[in-house]
């Protein structure tokens, strides 16, 4: 079975330029989750989508948004990008809703300059 | 909403000892608890997860403990060998659809 793959690997933009991430679970997994991953912060959640809903959301502006299409790819769009957007996105997923293992991607390092 | 602290942030043991990383959550609602290992340019990847119902939870070299009423968790590493070395996320998790709250990481170096 294919992990979970994320395009692009890596990218560069400029302050003030938007990008978008995106996010294929493994097959047959609904839920899709994204998590910022920087040096200083950690693993800060971002959001959650099940069958095209978002289910949670993080404390992070409105810049950061996200979509879940029907066959359960997830993309993430960062608007009005800044210098503290620089990290690396990871996304997850999993079968269901409950509590259970994430399966995680390689992620998409940003760099912002 | 739910706050994971973990320690220490860098963990340096020589091969063959243990290797101890702990956690503590502020949320006592939360009731499952996993562990991450992350290597280099990877993903994180569960070695193992301990739910509210249950004190230890072993697997070969790992193993997990929680305390509820102190709300704290720990992960033990028996007999560490190089490919040990990584940085390994404490998680925990209110109820099933909420959010995983990870913890800061733990550098872990086993030293030849």
């Amino acid at each position: 079975k294919a992990g979970v793959t994320q395009t692009p690997r890596y990218l560069i933009k400029t302050r003030g330029q938007q990008v978008t991430l995106s996010c294929s679970p493994i097959s047959g997994h609904r839920s899709v989750s994204w998590y910022q991953q920087t040096p200083g912060q950690g693993l800060q959640f971002l959001f959650e989508y099940f069958s095209e809903t978002q289910r949670n959301k993080g404390n992070f502006p409105g810049r950061f948004s996200g979509r879940q299409f029907s066959n359960s790819r997830s993309e993430m769009n960062v608007s009005t990008l800044e210098l503290g957007d620089s990290a690396l996105y990871l996304c997850a997923s999993r079968a269901g809703t409950g509590s259970g293992e994430l399966f995680f991607g390689e992620g998409s390092r940003l760099t912002v300059l | 909403g739910e706050n994971v602290e973990q320690h220490p942030s860098t963990l340096s043991v020589q091969e063959g000892d243990s290797a101890v990383i702990k956690c503590t959550y502020s949320d006592s609602a939360s009731n499952y608890f996993p562990w991450y290992k992350q290597e280099l340019g990877k993903g994180p990847q569960l070695i193992i997860d301990i739910r509210s119902n249950v004190g230890e939870k072993k697997d070969q070299r790992i193993a997990v403990t929680l305390n509820k009423t102190a709300k704290h968790f720990s992960l033990h590493i028996t007999e560490t060998q190089p490919e040990d070395s990584a940085v390994y996320f404490c998680a925990a998790q209110k109820a099933a659809g909420n959010k995983l709250t990870f913890g800061g990481g733990t550098r872990v170096l086993v030293k030849p």
